[in-house]
């Protein structure tokens, strides 16, 4: 089993759309957890970054952390076809300084 | 601000041939760098990392090696090159927080 599982899609939604992302993680000493937006062929970019527990909003995006469930979320309001990307999760516990990926999830909007 | 630059964007490699990639971090001193391969549709494998000139750490026994010759220079080489090489490289570097910031990667095909 992986350590953070990520579901691949792709996950195709309409334009406007509330759009969830999900991972999960067996590792319950992860405590920094980490959204990135991968376009095509470009280097990943931060998104969001949240440590322990709770909700972070940004702008039309929110990372949600459940610790007791092992799993975390990214909600992306009023989806726009800039959206359209891979989004990866990341993770670290307090004693490794090294980040444990998910797969990405390929998120298409439609116009 | 801080920069993150890698070179070349694209390269296309016999398979036996050497193989060279540089990346060179701007604004900023010691930091920790690391390379990352990314596979078709996969995450992120960290193959190395370094948090200092000279100090490298492998994460995965492989045909590649990297070298740290100054303090916001990182190099990812190769003896020769195997098709399994092929793949899309990216340099991250972390200020001293838990996030990692890529740079705009190099997309590698072995032939």
């Amino acid at each position: 089993q992986k350590e953070v599982e990520q579901d691949p899609g792709p996950l195709s939604v309409p334009e406007g759309a509330i759009v969830s992302l999900n991972c999960t993680y067996s590792n319950s000493a992860f405590q920094y957890f980490m959204w990135y937006r991968q376009y095509s062929r470009k280097g990943p970019e931060l998104l969001m970054y949240t440590y322990s527990s709770g909700n972070k909003e940004d702008g039309r995006f929110t990372a949600q952390v459940d610790k007791s469930s092992k799993y975390i979320s990214l909600f992306i309001r009023d989806s726009q076809p800039s959206d359209s990307a891979t989004y990866l999760c990341a993770m670290s516990a307090d004693s490794n300084y090294q980040l444990i990926w998910g797969a990405g999830t390929k998120l298409i909007i439609k116009p | 601000s801080q920069t993150i630059h890698q070179w070349p964007a694209t390269l296309v490699q016999p398979v036996g041939s050497p193989l060279s990639l540089e990346c060179t971090v701007e604004g900023t001193s010691n930091p920790n760098l690391y390379w990352y391969r990314q596979a078709a549709g996969r995450g992120l494998q960290l193959l190395f990392y370094s948090v200092g000139i000279g100090q490298i750490s492998s994460e995965v026994p492989q045909n590649l090696s990297a070298s740290r010759p100054q303090d916001r220079q990182f190099i990812l080489s190769s003896k020769k090159l195997l098709l399994s090489d092929s793949g899309f490289y990216l340099c991250a570097w972390r200020p001293g927080g838990r996030t990692q910031y890529f740079g705009p990667g190099t997309r590698l095909t072995v032939l």
